[in-house]
């Protein structure tokens, strides 16, 4: 079974500092880790994910995150907030096999100030 | 890239009536589709895995009788809210994986309101 863990619901940062949102992860096997993130009344935008390979992933919009498997951590971040990044974040976990959910965790808000 | 197309985006509906919500894959073929609800500000919850030609596999918790899942062919599967309460007032949200490459996409969600 998978489980995410994303620690802090509501990240305040100013405009040109660095975000960090955690997120830690639970899996029986080898996992599949993913960061979307959702704008209101809108659907989900897949920021990253990391599946095998290089642990150093880097998505969209300038953000990127390590997975780090003696810690199970997959933590998201980016240089340089744009006020455009404020939002809801989710961290995703899925077993790596065909035809199985994403469960995500319960997200954490964005905020943005100039 | 691959399109998951979810409609209605929105609809609302009195107290008893059923409403049904189409999840198509509009470029691709797949195989596996999810649903998932989601309450506002909160996070986004499994409610069935649906494979096409196979009854829906419900996680535990979701009626089954409640929300009908059909995937009847390679693009399109449906979610039924039949005999609607207000508490059934949600986001939901579908994602299909594409058959080949097994990547997965999300529709852009259906907004349900039940008076």
């Amino acid at each position: 079974a998978q489980s995410v863990t994303q620690l802090g619901s509501h990240v305040s940062v100013s405009e040109g500092a660095l975000v960090l949102l955690r997120c830690n992860y639970s899996s029986s096997v080898p996992p599949y880790l993913f960061w979307y993130v959702q704008y209101p009344n809108q659907g989900l935008q897949l920021l990253l994910k990391y599946t095998t390979g290089a642990t150093l992933v880097k998505g969209i919009n300038g953000f990127e995150a390590e997975f780090k498997k003696s810690e199970t951590s997959f933590h998201l971040t980016k240089p340089s907030a744009h006020m455009s990044d404020a939002a809801e974040y989710f961290c995703a976990v899925s077993a790596n096999q065909a035809g199985t959910a994403l469960i995500f965790g319960k997200g954490t808000t964005l905020s943005v100030s100039s | 890239g691959a399109v998951v197309s979810q409609h209605p985006s929105r609809v609302i509906c009195k107290s008893g009536t059923s409403v049904k919500i189409e999840c198509r894959s509009l470029d691709f073929q797949a195989t596996t589709m999810f649903w998932y609800r989601q309450f506002p500000k909160k996070s986004l919850m499994l409610m069935a895995t649906s494979n096409e030609g196979s009854k829906a596999t419900y996680e535990q918790g979701v009626e089954k009788d409640k929300f009908l899942i059909n995937h009847a062919s390679l693009t399109l599967s449906t979610l039924t809210v039949t005999s609607a309460h207000p508490e059934d007032s949600s986001f939901y949200i579908c994602s299909a994986r594409e058959r080949v490459t097994g990547e997965l996409f999300f529709g852009e969600g259906s907004r349900l309101t039940v008076l």
